[in-house]
């Protein structure tokens, strides 16, 4: 089976770092993958990390330790628009564990 | 390019109907899944096919059925409906076999009551 934890809730001003961990324990790993969903829309990609370390993309970076289960998504100069939850899905080859997803609140 | 494309958008069924949902990948994408997203939770997968064989199954009672046809295009089955059915239906393609890089279509709104 799999086991997915992240924070349920998050908020954070303008401007500001928000940090939004996962950890997981998976039948099978190949991945972890990191998605945006707004409100009422589908989600959206963000990340994929394969290898341990941190992958950095614009104002996004994904952390992966694959030994120690853990991964997070690093979001960086907080603007309105990244209010939205945010899915951290490991995979197994065919299939993505979604967690529950984490609502970032991004206040002025 | 057109991204997944899903109808319909909206759907309300009653307990014990069948529903069926449709999806259609980004051209050129061979694999389609399936997933489930009841509110306030994280999409739960529900079937991949890639190349027409079915790849993998979650962990869904035999009520849902899925196929891929030739064109790649995917449908999602439904029987005897319950309440807990209610859900929005996310279907995702990708250009391989692996899930690496799955696109989601809009979803479809399924309603039962």
């Amino acid at each position: 089976g799999q086991n997915i934890d992240q924070p349920t809730e998050m908020t954070a001003t303008e401007g500001a770092i928000v940090q939004i961990n996962c950890t997981y324990q998976t039948s099978g790993f190949n991945g972890l993958f990191w998605y945006q969903q707004h409100a009422g829309e589908a989600p959206t990609f963000l990340s994929y990390n394969v290898l341990d370390g941190l992958e950095e993309k614009g104002r996004f970076s994904s952390f992966l330790s694959r030994s120690k289960g853990y991964s997070y998504l690093l979001l960086k100069e907080l603007q309105m628009k990244d209010s939205a939850s945010y899915l951290c899905a490991p995979t197994n080859d065919y299939k993505l564990s979604f967690g529950a997803g984490t609502t970032v609140t991004v206040r002025a | 390019d057109a991204g997944v494309t899903q109808s319909p958008t909206h759907l309300i069924k009653t307990r014990g109907q069948q529903v069926t949902l449709r999806c259609s990948p980004i051209s050129g994408h061979k694999s389609v899944s399936w997933y489930q997203q009841v509110l306030g939770q994280g999409p739960q997968f529900i079937f991949q096919y890639y190349e027409k064989e079915e790849r993998g199954r979650g962990n869904f009672p035999d009520r849902f059925s899925a196929r891929q046809f030739p064109n790649y295009s995917s449908e999602l089955n439904v029987n005897a409906l319950l309440l807990g059915d209610s859900a929005l239906y996310l279907c995702a393609s990708s250009s391989l076999g692996k899930s690496y890089e799955q696109y989601f279509g809009p979803g479809t709104r399924l309603t039962v009551t």
